[in-house]
């Protein structure tokens, strides 16, 4: 089945306890981003990959990284949680970055900061 | 970026045709109309695109105004898993990401 895995589906972890949350999809996409949701906010996106070793920037990516060094695998790196970080994440892919490819989306992590 | 005007909720009876209005009357000509839907805190589900013609697939009808400043979602039987927040989103030409508004919360009942 063509899908999006995220893991973990929920993480509680302390200030500063550094973590990683999997991304990885099956579909052989070239462009993944990573998106985080928060009340009133919406979904924002947080970085970005359209293509393997190339990563950018997206809206809110203070407190994160990410690498792409497979095409399948986007992680999204917290080297020190903070509670602000403190949301629905959500990974997605798509064959291109293009405006007429449609994102598919994984099931989301959710993640406590205490 | 094109803003969108979505009413904030809507009620469905099962088994009936749900239709889903759209406001964007400042898209561009490049500009492609998306709906994604989310159920709970599940992750947005792509539904379909468009970007002038009408179009259909399994999910889904997207009618799209011919001065292309509204659109309509149809599902055709909605049943109670359609019951989600539905999202209608304008891409702008030569962008990655999707930018999402409120939405409308549809709710569908027995």
């Amino acid at each position: 089945e063509a899908q999006v895995t995220q893991n973990p589906r929920y993480l509680i972890t302390v200030t500063g306890k550094k973590l990683t949350v999997t991304c990885s999809q099956n579909m052989n996409h070239e462009y993944m981003s990573w998106y985080r949701q928060d009340p009133g906010l919406g979904l924002r996106q947080i970085y970005y990959s359209m293509n393997v070793e190339v990563t950018d920037k997206g809206d809110v990516p203070e407190g994160y990284k990410v690498s792409r060094k497979e095409k399948r695998n986007f992680p999204l790196i917290l080297e020190s949680p903070s509670p602000n970080q403190t949301s629905l994440y959500f990974c997605a892919s798509s064959p291109s970055g293009s405006y007429n490819s449609p994102l598919h989306f994984g099931n989301g992590t959710r993640l406590t900061v205490t | 970026d094109a803003k969108t005007t979505q009413p904030p909720s809507m009620d469905c009876a099962e088994g009936r045709a749900a239709n889903l209005p759209c406001n964007h009357s400042t898209i561009s000509g490049n500009e492609y109309v998306y709906w994604y839907r989310q159920i709970h805190s599940q992750g947005p589900q792509y539904i379909i695109h468009g970007l002038k013609n009408n179009e259909t697939n399994e999910m889904a009808s997207l009618i799209i105004t011919e001065d292309r400043k509204s659109s309509t979602l149809i599902l055709p039987h909605a049943t109670l898993r359609d019951t989600a927040v539905y999202y209608c989103i304008v891409r702008v030409y030569n962008t990655d990401k999707l930018i999402f508004g409120t939405g409308t919360r549809l709710q569908v009942f027995p």
